[in-house]
C-alpha cells in the first residue's frame, strides 16, 4: 500500500519567517495530494490541494509543489503568522478520498 | 454551514469494556468516513460509507470494531471489548458525493486504562 513520509516533525519559525514541510511518497499511482492544518483539540482542516497534472498551487501565503518524477510534495508556508502554529499533515490519495494516506504530521511553532 | 458534529468529546473506560461514538455528517454529505489517530500519528481510515452502504472496511478491526450508518445519515462506532491500544481520537469525516475534500469533526479523545 501507499506510504507517506513526512519532514520535519517539528519545525519553529520566528513570524514573518518561511516555512517548509516536505513529503514523499511510495505509490507512483497516486494523483491526489491534499493538505491539512489540526490546531489543538480540532480536527484536521483542508488548507490546500494539488493533482498530479498540476506542478505547483498558491493560495495567498501557502503553496504546494510536486515533484512527480521524485514523488515528493511540499507545503510552503511565507510570512508566517503566530495563528499559522498548528500540526499540519500531507496525505496522498489514488483514484478517491477514501484512500487517503496521511503523513505523521509536522508540528510547526510560530514564536514572536 | 453546520460542520461534522461527534460526541462524545471524550471517554474514559477500562479495558474489556465497550464503549460508542456517534457522529452526524454536514447536512447533504453522502459520504462518511471513521479516522482514528493515535497520538503523534496521522489519521488512519477506519471504514467508508456511501450513503447507507460500505465501501472499504478493510483497516477496520471487525473482532472487535463495528460500524454503521442508519438510513445514510448519522453513524455509530462501536468497540467491544475494548484494548489499552484503542487509546486514540477517534474522527469522522464527510464528504459531498463526487467531491475529495474531506471535513473532520473535532473527533472522540478515547483512553482505555
Amino acid at each position: 500500500g501507499e506510504n507517506v513520509e513526512q519532514h520535519p516533525s517539528t519545525l519553529s519559525v520566528q513570524e514573518g519567517d518561511s516555512a517548509v514541510i516536505k513529503c514523499t511518497y511510495s505509490d507512483s499511482a497516486s494523483n491526489y495530494f491534499p493538505w491539512y492544518k489540526q490546531e489543538l483539540g480540532k480536527g484536521p482542516q483542508l488548507i490546500i490541494d494539488i493533482r498530479s497534472n498540476v506542478g505547483e498551487k498558491k493560495d495567498q501565503r501557502i503553496a504546494v509543489t510536486l515533484n512527480k518524477t521524485a514523488k515528493h510534495f511540499s507545503l510552503h508556508i511565507t510570512e508566517t503568522q503566530p495563528e499559522d502554529s498548528a500540526v499540519y499533515f500531507c496525505a496522498a490519495a489514488t483514484g478517491t478520498a477514501s484512500k487517503l494516506t496521511f503523513g505523521t504530521g509536522t508540528r510547526l511553532q510560530v514564536t514572536l | 454551514e453546520a460542520g461534522v458534529a461527534q460526541s462524545p468529546r471524550y471517554k474514559i473506560i477500562e479495558k474489556r469494556q465497550s464503549v460508542a461514538f456517534w457522529c452526524n455528517p454536514i447536512s447533504g454529505h453522502a459520504t462518511l468516513y471513521w479516522y482514528q489517530q493515535i497520538l503523534g500519528q496521522g489519521p488512519k481510515l477506519l471504514i467508508q460509507f456511501q450513503n447507507n452502504g460500505v465501501v472499504d472496511d478493510s483497516q477496520l478491526p471487525k473482532d472487535r470494531f463495528s460500524a454503521e450508518r442508519l438510513k445514510g445519515v448519522d453513524s455509530t462506532l462501536k468497540i467491544q471489548p475494548a484494548k489499552l491500544e484503542d487509546s486514540a481520537v477517534y474522527l469522522c469525516a464527510s464528504s459531498d458525493r463526487g467531491s475529495e475534500k474531506l471535513f473532520f469533526g473535532s473527533g472522540t479523545q478515547l483512553s482505555v486504562l
